[in-house]
């Protein structure tokens, strides 16, 4: 039972485009959000977070908004460079769970940015 | 300044051989994870260890043991290896507090044949 899913496994869009990534959650005792980006052959790297009792987080380029009611969150990168072409993996922290790093990931989406 | 650092980066093991992957970290964190990623599964915590001293079953710790040698070390040893365990396996630290997310290493492909 995948409690975090990630429904679009490649994604693909032009230089200097938005690109969107999407993430839906079936448990609402998730309290905090956050997204990692995987190059091949590295270890995934820490993108952008977001608490639950925040529906929009915005770091550079990249921001994340939160739909509590439709257990969605989504990943804006804007505008879309090259460099952002890799593996962006969705990831959930249960409540009370009270570490971080226990994590529930999504299966990952991968962005093709064409020059 | 290294990171999390895992050894080796390649293995393969015959079923029912034993092996142990190995991670150190040097960001004084205290807390230290291992996970698995599997196609089309995302990745999925094997073990976790709090702090020095203490560790904690994930969501998939069935044919894996931990130690957490030190506060820089947390090894995983795979007794007996089946097909199951043909993955890659990512050692993370920190993650504990809302500002520490985690930091990986860049992986061991495992394959059991």
């Amino acid at each position: 039972d995948q409690q975090v899913k990630q429904n679009s496994p490649s994604l693909s869009v032009q230089e200097g485009r938005i690109s969107i990534l999407n993430c839906d959650y079936t448990n609402s005792m998730f309290d905090y959000f956050l997204w990692y980006k995987k190059y091949p052959a590295e270890g995934p790297t820490f993108l952008i977070s977001i608490s639950s009792i925040k529906d929009k987080n915005e770091d550079g380029r990249f921001t994340v908004f939160l739909n509590k009611s439709a257990k969605h969150l989504s990943l804006h990168i804007v505008p879309s460079q090259p460099g952002d072409s890799a593996v962006y993996f969705c990831a959930a922290s249960p409540l009370g769970s009270g570490n971080t790093g226990k994590l529930i990931f999504g299966q990952g989406t991968t962005l093709q940015v064409k020059p | 300044n290294a990171g999390v650092t895992q050894t080796p980066k390649f293995q393969v093991l015959k079923t029912g051989q034993s092996m142990t992957l190995q991670c150190a970290q040097d960001m004084n964190h205290n807390s230290m994870y291992w996970y698995r990623q599997d196609p089309g599964m995302g990745l999925r915590l094997i073990y976790y260890s709090a702090s020095e001293g203490t560790t904690d079953k994930g969501e998939v710790p069935n044919g894996y043991n931990v130690s957490r040698l030190n506060k820089r070390e947390f090894s995983l040893r795979l007794e007996s290896a089946a097909p199951s365990q043909t993955s890659v396996y990512f050692c993370a630290s920190g993650g504990v507090a809302y500002n520490s997310p985690l930091h990986f290493g860049n992986g061991t492909r495992l394959t059991v044949t």
